[in-house]
């Protein structure tokens, strides 16, 4: 059974910090790793990796994706209270699975003024 | 272009009631598919629906259904609701082409059953 753990759980951080957050994973033929970011309700798409090593950015975030481990990190440098948010990872699998996305349980980042 | 739209955002129902979920896709958008949230179990997929047919399932009891019309609105269905199946219902469209596994999500409705 394909599974997502994603750490920490809980962020607790001031404006300003750098934040690292960290998914492993193990599924079944690999296809994506992907990043959202829920505030309230809607996750937001935030990065697709699917190469090793290439480094995804925009702007404060960036990601990487380690194939040979099975994990992927997402860094938020310079924190803002507007990144206060859950993140998601999530893995999609072979092209049988379709648009069927394998998720971790989220971080809750907070980030305080 | 009009995002996911999903109605009604709440309900409140009763155990052992039924429940029916709409979601209109992102214009263009063939493939839906249905998430639940909860707390303890972060988003779990329940099943996608592209052109009509069901093209995978989660693993969840029969009483959560789902189909697709022609125009790709979903709907899904849940019947003899439990008390476990108070939760975020996530749903989300994605485009036929290549990669379609980035999920475009909509607000969600809240469902709680007393």
């Amino acid at each position: 059974e394909d599974k997502v753990v994603q750490s920490p759980l809980s962020l607790v951080v001031h404006e300003g910090d750098t934040v690292t957050l960290n998914c492993s994973y193990e599924v079944t033929n690999f296809r994506s790793l992907l990043w959202y970011k829920q505030e309230k309700k809607a996750p937001t798409f935030l990065f697709m990796l699917t190469s090793s090593g290439i480094e995804k950015k925009s702007g404060r975030l960036s990601s990487i994706l380690d194939k040979k481990e099975l994990f992927s990190i997402l860094n938020i440098t310079a924190t803002q209270t507007g990144d206060s948010a859950v993140y998601l990872c999530a893995v999609g699998g072979d092209r049988t699975s379709g648009s069927r996305l394998t998720f971790g349980e989220g971080t809750q980042l907070t980030v305080n003024p | 272009k009009a995002g996911v739209t999903q109605t009604p955002r709440y309900l409140i129902k009763t155990r052992g009631q039924q429940v029916t979920l709409s979601c209109s896709p992102i214009s263009g958008h063939r493939s839906v598919s249905w998430y639940q949230q909860t707390p303890g179990q972060g988003l779990q997929f329940l099943f996608e629906y592209f052109s009509e047919t069901q093209r995978n399932k989660g693993n969840f009891p029969g009483r959560f259904s789902g189909r697709q019309f022609s125009n790709s609105r979903s709907e899904m269905n849940v019947s003899t609701l439990e008390l476990g199946d108070s939760a975020l219902y996530l749903c989300a469209s994605s485009s036929d082409r290549l990669p379609n596994e980035k999920l475009f999500f909509g607000s969600g409705t809240q469902l709680s059953v007393l």
